[in-house]
C-alpha cells in the first residue's frame, strides 16, 4: 500500500500566482480531508469529502481556496491568488468506514508565498 | 473553550523516565479517541486508539475517563526515539468522519 500521496511536496510561489495542490488517497478509502497546519493555529480542517461529494467546507478561509475530487482516487485544493498568510503545511488525509477509525495522513505539502 | 485541550509543553525528560499527558475535550457525547504522533516536519500518524476500558501497547498506555472528559497517555521507559509531539483527537458527537485535533504537546527525551 502507497498511502496517502500528495503532491508537491514543496511549493515557493509569488503571491497572486495560482497553486494547486495534489492528493491521491489509499485505494478503497471513502473519505478525504484536507488539513493546513501552522505554528499558530495548529491543524485545521479545510474540507472533507465522502465518496467523492464535500461534505463541510466551512473550515476553507475564503472564495480564494477550492477543491475538487473528480473521482476516488485524485483531489486537488486550489489557492487562487495566493497570499503570503498561506504559507503552511497542507495535509491530505484518507479514512474508510465508521467514525471509530482514524485517519492517514499524506506526507504533506510546504507551502511558502513570497 | 477549545474542543480538545492539551498542555503544549515542552515535556523534557531523562531516558528511561515515565512521562504522562493529558487531554480534556469539551463535548460529553464524543465517540471515538485517539493518539497521534507527529515528528518534526513530518505528517502526523496514528498512535493508538483510546477505549472505555484502558488500552496498552508495549510501553503505551492509553486511559480514557467519559465522566471527566479525560484522556491521557502514559510513556514509561522513555526512549530518545520517543522524542516528538503528541495529539490528542477526538470525533466529535454529531460530526461524521471528522477528527478534531488538539494542538499538541511536545515531548523531548535527553540522554
Amino acid at each position: 500500500d502507497a498511502g496517502v500521496i500528495q503532491s508537491p511536496r514543496h511549493e515557493v510561489t509569488e503571491m497572486g500566482q495560482e497553486v494547486t495542490l495534489r492528493c491521491k488517497p489509499i485505494s478503497g478509502h471513502n473519505s478525504l480531508f484536507w488539513y493546513r497546519q501552522t505554528m499558530m493555529r495548529g491543524l485545521e480542517l479545510l474540507i472533507y469529502f465522502n465518496n467523492n461529494v464535500p461534505i463541510d467546507d466551512s473550515g476553507m478561509p475564503e472564495d480564494r481556496f477550492s477543491a475538487k475530487m473528480p473521482n476516488a482516487s485524485f483531489s486537488t485544493l486550489k489557492i487562487q491568488p495566493s497570499e503570503p498568510r498561506d504559507s503552511a503545511v497542507y495535509f491530505c488525509a484518507s479514512s474508510f468506514g465508521t467514525r471509530g477509525r482514524g485517519y492517514t495522513f499524506g506526507s504533506g505539502t510546504r507551502l511558502t508565498v513570497v | 473553550r477549545k474542543e480538545v485541550e492539551q498542555d503544549p509543553g515542552p515535556f523534557n525528560v531523562p531516558e528511561g523516565a515515565t512521562v504522562a499527558f493529558n487531554c480534556t475535550y469539551s463535548n460529553s457525547a464524543s465517540q471515538s479517541f485517539f493518539w497521534y504522533r507527529q515528528d518534526c516536519r513530518k505528517e502526523p500518524k496514528l498512535l493508538m486508539s483510546v477505549y472505555s476500558s484502558g488500552n496498552e501497547d508495549g510501553r503505551f498506555t492509553a486511559q480514557l475517563n467519559r465522566a471527566s472528559q479525560y484522556i491521557s497517555l502514559l510513556i514509561r521507559d522513555s526512549k530518545l526515539s520517543d522524542s516528538a509531539t503528541y495529539l490528542c483527537v477526538v470525533n466529535m458527537a454529531g460530526s461524521a468522519r471528522q477528527l478534531t485535533f488538539g494542538s499538541g504537546t511536545q515531548l523531548t527525551v535527553l540522554p
